[in-house]
């Protein structure tokens, strides 16, 4: 069935190192691909999103690039910061709304 | 603009109680989602409403209903409450079925 699978965690870095987060999906079609950042104690908050094969999404320093060959959407930043310390959650859509999630990768950055 | 927005955030129930989670979704979305973010469980699609009608749930049982009002807000409630019900609630909502879902910051219930 439809499922999304992310790195296990937690990822530990130290400020200013480059991050990578794996995601890959097994999907029927062209499914829309999301990256969701959660805060502690907050909801979730889109952070990126790619509609179609190689297409990009970006925003704050992070990056995503869809790749349809390789079912995947890697979740990247050259140069991280305590303040990205957070839970990142790959996802996309599995038709009728509904957002599959991946389990999360909780990101420590240590100053 | 204000975002989605939930109450209560926190809720405490007993066993066999019932819930009710409030959402109002961001101005001029119309649809509104449910998910239950529970602990080991991740993230788990609960239900759709679009239009003041359900167009889609996830694999819960019937116990997990709701609503959606005219101003397109949505209630969710939650039946007979089982200890496993105890999870942090999370509302969306969108405007369109190309754009993405907006996240509210959760209602948490416990169940004791």
């Amino acid at each position: 069935g439809d499922s999304v699978t992310q790195m296990e965690g937690p990822v530990t870095l130290s400020e200013e190192a480059f991050l990578t987060i794996n995601c890959t999906y097994t999907a029927t079609g062209y499914p829309s691909l999301f990256w969701y950042v959660q805060y502690p104690g907050e909801g979730l908050q889109l952070l990126l999103k790619a509609t179609k094969a190689d297409d990009k999404g970006s925003n704050k320093g992070f990056e995503a690039t869809y790749r349809k060959e390789t079912t995947s959407f890697h979740l990247e930043k050259g140069s991280v910061q305590v303040s990205d310390s957070a839970v990142y959650f790959c996802a996309y859509y599995t038709g009728r709304r509904a957002l599959t999630f991946g389990s999360g990768t909780r990101l420590q950055v240590q100053p | 603009e204000a975002g989605v927005t939930q109450s209560p955030t926190h809720l405490i129930k007993t066993r066999g109680q019932q819930a009710t989670l409030r959402c109002s979704p961001i101005s001029g979305h119309t649809s509104v989602y449910w998910y239950q973010q529970a602990l080991g469980l991740g993230l788990q699609f609960l239900l759709w409403y679009d239009e003041g009608e359900e167009r889609n749930r996830g694999n819960f049982p019937p116990r997990f209903s709701g609503r959606q009002f005219p101003n397109y807000s949505s209630e969710l409630n939650v039946n007979a409450l089982e200890l496993e019900d105890s999870a942090l609630y999370l509302c969306a909502s969108s405007w369109d079925s190309n754009q993405p879902q907006h996240f509210g910051d959760g209602t948490r219930l416990s169940i004791l």
